[in-house]
């Protein structure tokens, strides 16, 4: 069965420690790995796409990276508002859904 | 609109009731998307709609629940005989196409029933 799992569940980190979020999954022929920020109250909001090993994106403070079996967020110096929820998800090829892992709660400190 | 919107951004609902969630996809999206979102879990998925035709219906939880898109641009999410299970945050997404494409998100329905 097709499955995402994040880790940690909840993180807190100081304001520039930086520190890398983690994305397993079970899919064989990954036809896409995505990456969402999430606030409260509030629709997941599209941050990276990797499609395959080997591939790297960056936007500011983040840096994703995948594998044949995971993918890494990368949260550089992090500041207080990148305090929010990050989802990873997945398709496999032959279907249409995406399958979301559970989120990591990333709580940045001042 | 810029982008995805759903109303109502609340409904409060009786168990047994019916209730219709709406959705207004980004103009051109082909690609709609329908999830529920459980406190402390991400989206779950519903159903996929291409055009005006459900193509994946595969998440619907039972025959209470039913979406259509009639024109291919607004979504209506139905669910009949409410339950208090199926409160949730109900979320859409469209996109340009169905696959390996990023989607963009409304900011979601929260249904309570009581």
């Amino acid at each position: 069965e097709d499955q995402v799992t994040q880790s940690p569940e909840a993180l807190r980190l100081q304001e520039g420690e930086s520190s890398s979020l983690n994305c397993s999954y079970t899919v064989s022929g990954l036809r896409g790995l995505f990456w969402y920020r999430q606030d409260p109250g509030k629709g997941p909001e599209f941050l990276f796409t990797l499609y395959s090993a080997g591939e790297e994106k960056e936007k500011e403070r983040l840096k994703a990276t995948l594998t044949k079996k995971e993918s890494f967020l990368h949260i550089t110096a992090p500041k207080p508002e990148d305090s929010a929820t990050y989802l990873c998800a997945v398709q496999a090829p032959g279907t249409y859904k995406y399958i979301f892992g559970t989120g990591t709660r990333l709580k940045v400190l001042a | 609109g810029a982008g995805v919107s759903q109303t109502p951004s609340n409904k409060v609902t009786e168990k047994g009731k019916y209730v219709e969630l709406r959705c207004d996809p980004i103009s051109g999206h082909t690609a709609l998307y329908w999830y529920r979102q459980s406190l402390g879990q991400g989206p779950e998925f519903l159903i996929y709609f291409q055009g005006t035709g459900a193509a994946d219906d595969s998440g619907l939880p039972n025959d209470r629940f039913f979406a259509v898109r009639p024109e291919g641009s607004v979504s209506t999410l139905k669910i009949q005989r409410t339950e208090r299970g199926d409160s949730a945050v109900y979320l859409c997404a469209s996109s340009q196409g169905p696959r390996g494409v990023e989607q963009f998100f409304g900011p979601g329905t929260r249904l309570t029933v009581l």
